[in-house]
């Protein structure tokens, strides 16, 4: 029974189009990330939600939005895809800010 | 800004042999460290963490190293084992920053 889970696995999609990855994680923690990691390897925080609530949102384009319809879900969701977003997404919750557990990402290219 | 540093993106290791992975941080204001370890398609799964109250955990064969004064931390895997091949992070968080950095990851190959 996975942990942390993210769907799709992989996403090829082309650019303009919207697209949303979803996350759901079972472990009943409060809190739950959304990372990108890029092309030069840095896994960078975009978003933070505790209990449904927006705590952390880095400089990400607007074109990025995150939705929690509970605290056990962390979607996000992304509009006019650009080459640039290319990346391995991953989700992760989190009881306190050190016992993140990590999906298994979702590689999204864009073509 | 990297306030994370893996200055090594690759290490060679044979097997029975002792790894060590390195990693600086810029941010005085860190006082959580970790380890995470992350197979290809899988995500990261954290390994071994410390505290900026200590300057040693260990845990099996891992071993985190915190240098405080010198803003460098170092994970030590004895012996190591060909199932150790992977791509390892080094991650902290504390002061006004609520969640993890991570470095850019180092990847460890052991030869058998």
């Amino acid at each position: 029974d996975t942990a942390v889970s993210q769907t799709p696995k992989y996403l090829v999609t082309q650019m303009g189009n919207d697209k949303s990855i979803k996350c759901e994680q079972n472990l009943g923690h409060d809190t739950m990330y959304w990372y990108k990691q890029d092309s030069k390897k840095f896994l960078k925080i975009m978003f933070s939600y505790n209990n449904k609530e927006l705590i952390i949102n880095e400089t990400v384009p607007n074109r990025f939005s995150p939705k929690s319809p509970d605290k056990a879900h962390l979607n996000l969701h992304i509009n006019s895809l650009e080459l640039g977003d290319s990346a391995v997404y991953f989700c992760a919750s989190s009881e306190a800010y050190y016992g993140y557990t990590f999906g298994s990402g979702t590689r999204l290219t864009v073509v | 800004d990297q306030q994370v540093k893996q200055n090594s993106p690759s290490l060679s290791v044979q097997e029975g042999r002792i790894s060590i992975l390195n990693c600086d941080y810029t941010n005085s204001m860190f006082d959580y460290f970790l380890w995470y370890k992350k197979y290809p398609a899988e995500g990261p799964t954290f390994l071994i963490s410390i505290s900026s109250i200590k300057d040693k955990n260990e845990d099996g064969r891992f071993t985190v190293f915190l240098n405080k004064s010198a803003k460098h931390l170092s994970l030590h895997i004895v012996p190591s084992q060909p199932g150790d091949s992977a791509v390892y992070f080094c991650a902290a968080s504390g002061g006004s920053q609520g969640n993890l950095i991570f470095g850019k990851g180092t990847k460890l190959s052991v030869k058998p």
